[in-house]
């Protein structure tokens, strides 16, 4: 079945400890992406990835970092959680440009940093 | 800078009744995207929208796109309970910066009997 995979789908942590949420996706796709959806404000992406070794800032990228050194994994990183990274996070993943139909999203991680 | 709006935000209808959702965006568009995302669920893709005057249709949802306007509709026909949930649009623009995509901040929607 052609899906992206987030881990895990539910995290509790503390403040400064770091973790990282795994995606992955098996339909060899080009452009990975990461989002957080907090109440009032949608959707808002946080960096993506064009290809292997290639990413990007999106419109939220501070406290985030990422790594793209296969195709299929796209791990996001908070190397010191705050508060205000409290949120769902989704992965995402997509042909790439004009080939690109509509993105295929992950389950959803919902992240608390106390 | 690419923004999207939609509204209403919030909407309740009645089972059986018509209705529509708006989205605008502020420049030009490549293509315009419609999902669906039901409570504690993740999105599922529902239309892709590629030129102007493009109109999809799947069941009782039916999005169609105006370039020129910069609008979008997604129009709702004899609503059922089991179409509440929240609605994105999402404008991608090649001009603004490739690759991007941008939603909307979506519109709940919550039908009643």
């Amino acid at each position: 079945e052609a899906q992206v995979t987030q881990n895990p789908r539910y995290l509790i942590t503390v403040t400064g400890k770091k973790l990282t949420v795994t995606c992955s996706q098996n339909m060899n796709h080009e452009y990975m992406s990461w989002y957080r959806q907090d109440p009032g404000l949608g959707l808002r992406q946080i960096y993506y990835s064009m290809n292997v070794e290639v990413t990007d800032k999106g419109d939220v990228p501070e406290g985030y970092k990422v790594s793209r050194k296969e195709k299929r994994n796209f791990p996001l990183i908070l190397e010191s959680p705050s508060p205000n990274q409290t949120s769902l996070y989704f992965c995402a993943s997509s042909l790439k440009g004009i080939t690109r139909v509509g993105y295929t999203f992950g389950s959803g991680t919902r992240l608390t940093v106390v | 800078e690419l923004k999207v709006e939609q509204n209403p935000l919030f909407l309740s209808m009645q089972e059986g009744k018509n209705y529509t959702i708006y989205c605008n965006y502020s420049t030009t568009s490549d293509r315009l995207y419609w999902y669906r995302q039901d409570p504690g669920k993740s999105l599922e893709s529902l239309f892709v929208l590629l030129s102007n005057g493009a109109v999809k249709q799947e069941g009782r949802l039916m999005a169609s796109l105006d370039t020129k306007a910069r609008l979008s509709t997604l129009h709702i026909t004899a609503a059922v309970h089991d179409l509440s949930a929240t609605y994105f649009c999402a404008v991608e623009s090649m001009k603004t910066s490739y690759d991007k995509v941008i939603f909307g901040p979506g519109t709940s929607l919550s039908v009643i009997p």
